[in-house]
């Protein structure tokens, strides 16, 4: 029982490149949801998506920021041109249905440091 | 939108003291999580509730919905416990995103 794997744990950019960040849900989970987490601050919800859809990405930044969760292989959440405002610790669940109304599972998260 | 609240933000105790973290919510939810982090680590989702109490181990979840409260206790405390505890509302009703509180320090010394 594998649970939710996002990777890498740490990951170090330079302003201006891009960062991919991958979750793999755990095993018979559909449901994934991105969330951030800055400094000194509590988590906030980024996008909720399905498999080959994007269900509610309202708490997804404008500009810069996308996400997918791709019929095979693990969701990922990209982010381009990142900026020193970009470094916190992004999290991702999963869930068995919608809503998590089964609850959700967390991964260990990737620490984003932009340089 | 719900805001989430949770008291206190920091909270030190001595190894075996029984500890209370509250939160609360503003408006009606269908789940409230309890969710622990450690330094520099990942999430554990400690509970679900939508009423009533729910146990496990040395862990003790409480939900009042009427007064939209909840709160976390835990019996005979110890330094592994020490860790950052969040809670977060499901607000349900077709909305797919927690409502997280900004989390609760606690560090047991020996």
């Amino acid at each position: 029982n594998a649970g939710v794997m996002q990777n890498p744990r740490h990951l170090v950019r330079r302003r201006g490149q891009e960062a991919r960040l991958r979750c793999s849900p755990m095993k018979g989970h559909s449901h994934v949801y991105w969330y951030r987490q800055l400094p000194e601050e509590g988590l906030k919800f980024m996008v909720y998506l399905q498999k080959e859809n994007i269900i509610d990405e309202s708490g997804m930044p404008k500009e810069r920021f996308s996400a997918e969760f791709p019929k095979e292989g693990p969701s990922i959440l990209r982010i381009q041109q990142v900026v020193r405002g970009d470094s916190a610790a992004y999290f991702c669940a999963s869930s068995i249905l919608g809503q998590g109304d089964y609850g959700y599972t967390f991964g260990s998260g990737t620490r984003l440091t932009v340089v | 939108k719900n805001e989430v609240e949770q008291s206190p933000q920091n909270l030190t105790a001595q190894e075996g003291e029984f500890i209370t973290i509250n939160c609360s919510y503003s408006v009606g939810i269908s789940a409230l999580h309890w969710l622990q982090q450690h330094p520099g680590g990942g999430i554990v989702s400690l509970f679900m509730l939508s009423s009533g109490k729910k146990k496990h181990g040395r862990l003790i979840a409480t939900i009042n919905i009427q007064e939209k409260h909840s709160s976390l206790h835990i019996t005979a405390s110890h330094p592994r416990d020490s860790a950052v505890y969040i809670c977060a509302a499901d607000d349900g009703a077709g909305s797919y995103q927690l409502t997280f509180g900004k989390g609760t320090k606690l560090s047991v010394i020996p």
